[in-house]
């Protein structure tokens, strides 16, 4: 019940393109969503975050679409660049106070020029 | 400072030996968290703290392993009779929780923690 499922574990796109990272999740208390992104030698960053109450967030290029009946969140990056090539992470948590997150496996991205 | 400091960011010990890793979190901060990243591998919760209250401790994957959190602030992981399989880079993070609200978590670049 508290798995975060993330799909691909890889991925290869050319720049301009658009990257999609897919995640499921089992336990339907949780309702914070936030994606991270981590660059070697880093920790993970905060790149975006949803709430079920609504099905997409967009931040610049960055979007996330929610589909609760599904349990399922994405990641989409538009128009991706060399600088976007990391890896990134899906977590879950019940969003009141201290933060528990459960983490997806990771998906190692590389665009290329 | 302005973000979560740890230390040291590189640790290679024999087996056996006990290990001690310092996090330094954002000041004002009130959760402290402790995750553990295998190589390869999502994040790997491992405790958290949270003002005054007893820390969740669900995550820790044996007795070997204990966190405490002096004054609030600085917390310290220690593993102690190390194994190979200890081996991963440890993060830590600091949030400010605020009654219900959690402003998110800020990491830091983590230990990296070889045992040979």
């Amino acid at each position: 019940q508290q798995q975060v499922k993330q799909s691909p574990q890889s991925l290869i796109v050319q720049k301009g393109g658009i990257s999609i990272i897919n995640c499921a999740y089992e336990n339907t208390a949780f309702d914070y969503f936030p994606w991270y992104q981590q660059f070697p030698g880093k920790g993970p960053a905060l790149l975006i975050a949803i709430r079920p109450d609504v099905s997409e967030k967009k931040e610049g290029r960055f979007t996330i679409s929610f589909n609760k009946s599904a349990k399922q969140f994405s990641l989409h990056i538009m128009d991706s660049q060399p600088g976007d090539s990391a890896t990134y992470f899906c977590a879950a948590s019940i969003s009141q106070g201290a933060q528990k997150l459960v983490f997806g496996q990771g998906t190692r991205l590389t665009i290329n020029p | 400072g302005a973000g979560v400091s740890q230390s040291p960011s590189n640790k290679v010990t024999e087996k056996g030996k006990d290990v001690e890793l310092r996090c330094d979190p954002i000041s004002g901060h009130t959760a402290l968290y402790w995750y553990r990243q295998s190589l390869g591998q999502g994040l790997e919760f491992l405790i958290y703290f949270q003002g005054n209250s007893a820390p969740d401790k669900s995550g820790l994957p044996s007795d070997r392993f204990s966190a405490e959190r002096t004054g609030g602030s600085v917390s310290t992981l220690t593993i102690q009779r190390t194994q190979q399989e200890d081996s991963a880079v440890y993060l830590c993070a600091s949030s400010l929780v605020s009654g219900a609200a959690n402003y998110g978590y800020t990491f830091g670049s983590g230990t990296r923690l070889t045992v040979v």
